[in-house]
C-alpha cells in the first residue's frame, strides 16, 4: 500500500469496554505517531515511535490508554475500560527518518471512536 | 512549550478571490512550521513546510506561506480560490524539524462562495 492505513475505520464500544485500534505505517518508515482529535478539535500528539522503542507518551492522557509496537512496524493503541470522552477520531501518522533530517509526517484517515 | 494560534475559525471567500489564513506562533526556539488540510472524509495531507531554509515557502495546489520571526507570523495565502480549496486548514509547530510531536491550531474551516 501506498499510504498509512487503519483499522477499523469506524468504532462503536460501550461504556466500560475495551477496545484496540490498529496502524500500518509506510514500508520502512522508522517513526510512528498516534494523535487524538475531538470533535471540531484539531489532532492532539499522544504518543511516538521510533522502530520498537517507545521514545514519548507524553500525551496519553490516562494510564487506560497503552500503545505497543512490539517488531517496529504495526502498531496498536489500546483503550481499557472506555469512557464517553474517549470518543474522538484516532490518528496515526508515520515518517521515514532517513538522511533528510526535515522529515515529513504522513498521517491515516483515522478510527473514529464513538463510546456510548 | 510551543504553540501556535489560528486567528480565525472560519473564513469565506468568493472563487477567484484571494486567500489568506493567519497564524501565529510561540516558541523558544527556532520553530519548525507546517501547514495541513483537511478534506471531509480524508485524511490529513501536508501543504507546505518551513524548516529554516526560505522564509517564503510555496507548497502544493498554488499555496505559499511566509515565515515572519518578528512578527512571530506564518499566514498561508493563495492568490485565487478554487471550489476544491473548501476545506478546514490546520497550522502546526513541531518540534526537532518535525521528528518528534507535532502541535496543532484549533483549524480554520474555509469556505468558497461560488
Amino acid at each position: 500500500g501506498a499510504g498509512v492505513s487503519q483499522s477499523p475505520r469506524y468504532k462503536v464500544a460501550k461504556r466500560g469496554q475495551d477496545v484496540a485500534l490498529r496502524c500500518d505505517p509506510i514500508s520502512g518508515h522508522v517513526s510512528l505517531f498516534w494523535y487524538q482529535q475531538a470533535l471540531g478539535q484539531g489532532p492532539e500528539f499522544l504518543t511516538y515511535f521510533q522502530n520498537e522503542a517507545q521514545l514519548d507518551k507524553s500525551g496519553l492522557p490516562s494510564d487506560r490508554f497503552f500503545a505497543e509496537r512490539p517488531e517496529g512496524s504495526v502498531s496498536t493503541l489500546k483503550i481499557q475500560r472506555t469512557q464517553q470522552e474517549d470518543s474522538a477520531v484516532y490518528l496515526c501518522a508515520s515518517s521515514f527518518t532517513g538522511d533528510d533530517y526535515e522529515e515529513t509526517q504522513y498521517f491515516g484517515p483515522g478510527t473514529r471512536l464513538l463510546v456510548l | 512549550a510551543q504553540s501556535v494560534t489560528q486567528l480565525d475559525s472560519h473564513v469565506s471567500v468568493s472563487e477567484g478571490t484571494p486567500v489568506l489564513l493567519r497564524c501565529n506562533y510561540s516558541s523558544s526556539y527556532s520553530p519548525s512550521l507546517f501547514w495541513y488540510v483537511q478534506h471531509p472524509n480524508k485524511g490529513l495531507q501536508l501543504l507546505l513546510k518551513y524548516t529554516s531554509a526560505a522564509t517564503l515557502v510555496k507548497g502544493i495546489n498554488g499555496f505559499e506561506a511566509e515565515f515572519k520571526k518578528s512578527e512571530t507570523s506564518f499566514h498561508l495565502t493563495k492568490p485565487s480560490a478554487h471550489m476544491s480549496d473548501a476545506a478546514e486548514y490546520f497550522c502546526v509547530v513541531g518540534y526537532n524539524f518535525g521528528n518528534e510531536k507535532l502541535t496543532f491550531g484549533t483549524g480554520t474551516r474555509l469556505t468558497i462562495i461560488p
